[in-house]
C-alpha cells in the first residue's frame, strides 16, 4: 500500500552489524507498530507508538529498539544483527481517533532482512 | 493451547469452488473480528471486519463469527485464482484496544 512505505525492501548484513529499517506513512494516523512474520510463527508485535512521545514494547521486543521521528515516521533498530533476527519485518498504521477503527491495521510492503 | 488457532494449510481448490476458512480460539473476551489477505511478497491487507456473533457479507465474501463456539469462518463464493493468498484472522477485545491478536495464516491456493 503506498500509503505506508517501507525502506529498504530488502537487506542482506552480517551479525553483529546495526541496522535501521524505516517506515513512513501519509495516511495520518496516530499509531504505528512494528511486526516481524515468520514461517510457522505468523505475525508476532515488536514495537507499537500510540503517538510520538509514547512507545510501548510488544511481545519479543528484545534486540530491537525503536524511534516515533515524527506523526509519520516510525523506525526500527537492530543494534547488533543476529542471524535468528531473520525474517520479514511489516510496519502498520492504525487510526484510534476514528471509532471502530483502532482494530484495523494498514501495512506497508516489508522489508526482507536477511542477517548471516 | 494458542490463543488463536489456524490451519496453515495450504488449502487448493479449483475455480469457482466454495472455500472455507476457519479460526478457533480461546478468549471470550475477543469481540472484533478480522480477516486479512496477504498476497505473496506483500504486506496484509483487510478484507472484513465483524463485531461480535453473527454474519457480515460483502461481495463474494462472507464472515461468520459464533463467539458460544470461539469459531469464525471466512466463506468464499466463485473462488478466483486472484484469491490465492494467505488468510489470517485477527481479534482483539474492544475497538480501542492496541493489542490485535492474528493466527499464523491459511494459504489458499485456487487452480484455474
Amino acid at each position: 500500500d503506498a500509503d505506508v512505505t517501507q525502506t529498504p525492501r530488502n537487506r542482506i548484513t552480517k551479525t553483529g552489524k546495526r541496522i535501521m529499517l524505516e517506515c513512513s506513512q501519509t495516511k495520518g494516523h496516530d499509531r504505528m507498530y512494528w511486526y516481524r512474520q515468520d514461517p510457522g510463527l505468523g505475525l508476532r508485535l515488536i514495537y507499537y507508538s500510540f503517538d510520538v512521545k509514547d512507545i510501548n514494547k510488544g511481545e519479543i521486543s528484545d534486540g530491537y529498539s525503536v524511534s516515533r521521528q515524527a506523526q509519520a515516521k516510525f523506525s526500527l533498530s537492530l543494534e547488533s544483527a543476529i542471524p535468528n533476527q531473520t525474517a520479514l519485518y511489516f510496519c502498520a498504521t492504525s487510526d484510534h481517533r476514528t471509532s471502530g477503527t483502532s482494530g484495523y491495521r494498514y501495512f506497508g510492503p516489508g522489508t526482507r532482512l536477511t542477517v548471516l | 493451547q494458542k490463543e488463536v488457532e489456524q490451519d496453515p494449510g495450504p488449502l487448493s481448490v479449483p475455480e469457482g469452488a466454495i472455500v472455507s476458512l476457519n479460526c478457533t480460539y480461546s478468549n471470550s473476551a475477543f469481540q472484533y473480528f478480522m480477516w486479512y489477505r496477504q498476497y505473496s511478497r506483500k504486506g496484509p491487507e483487510l478484507l472484513m471486519y465483524t463485531y461480535s456473533s453473527g454474519n457480515k457479507e460483502d461481495g463474494r465474501f462472507t464472515a461468520q463469527v459464533d463467539k458460544s463456539s470461539k469459531y469464525i469462518s471466512l466463506f468464499i463464493r466463485d473462488s478466483q485464482p486472484s484469491d490465492s493468498a494467505t488468510y489470517l484472522c485477527a481479534m482483539s477485545e474492544n475497538s480501542g484496544y492496541s493489542t490485535l491478536t492474528f493466527g499464523k495464516g491459511t494459504m489458499l491456493l485456487v487452480s484455474p
